[in-house]
């Protein structure tokens, strides 16, 4: 099936600094979406991504859908203590309707 | 504007127990879904509802039934609680056609 490879798994930074990950997958995929994870809480969509090679921002964030259809690509810039958390990307399961996979997620620290 | 709203938050059951868990949306979305999140294993699709009156088994339904009760409520039951069923439970929505779903804030079960 489906299957979505995020890195790195974790990420440790200092404030101020640029971030990157990126996912990928075995497959094809039309539609990319980033999410953001805070402890304790739901998974808050930040970025969506519909074409091959678009590239959307949102603020600080940063997202990019790689021209093979296969990947895409979260960069946060000026990292904050608030970027911290758990970023997630997901993209529809070619079996169904609108139903998503998820990747296992890149964990962001920062420190102050 | 609550956006989508779980119920509990917590809930400690014992094996065996029944409960259901609740989530309303306020956006007038029509899909609706149920996931759980564990450690490592990212979010999981237990069942979803593309739409008032319709739903399908997602990956992980074993277990698990639900109800679209109307368009914003979709609940979720466990008829005989299992320590497996230890998880974080989010339910989320989207407009039709549309891959973006949104999140509730999360039930946090564990079964004993």
């Amino acid at each position: 099936g489906q299957q979505l490879n995020q890195s790195p798994q974790s990420m440790f930074i200092q404030e101020g600094e640029d971030v990157s990950m990126n996912c990928t997958s075995s497959s094809i995929f039309n539609t990319w979406l980033w999410y953001k994870q805070d402890p304790g809480e739901g998974p808050v969509l930040l970025i969506a991504l519909y074409k091959a090679g678009e590239l959307t921002s949102n603020g600080r964030l940063t997202a990019q859908f790689g021209i093979t259809r296969k990947d895409s690509f979260l960069n946060i810039s000026a990292s904050i203590p608030s970027d911290v958390g758990i970023y997630f990307c997901a993209g529809p399961l070619n079996t169904g309707f609108q139903k998503l996979v998820f990747g296992t997620g890149t964990r962001l620290l920062v420190s102050p | 504007n609550a956006g989508v709203t779980q119920t509990p938050k917590f809930q400690v059951l014992k094996t065996g127990q029944s409960m259901t868990l609740q989530c309303a949306q306020d956006m007038n979305h029509n899909s609706m879904y149920w996931y759980r999140q564990d450690p490592g294993m990212g979010l999981r699709l237990i069942y979803y509802s593309a739409s008032e009156g319709t739903t399908d088994k997602g990956e992980v339904p074993n277990g698990y039934n639900v109800s679209r009760l109307n368009k914003r409520e979709f609940s979720l039951r466990l008829e005989s609680a299992a320590p497996s069923q230890t998880s974080v439970y989010f339910c989320a929505s989207s407009r039709t056609a549309n891959y973006e779903q949104y999140f509730g804030p999360g039930t946090r079960l564990t079964v004993t």
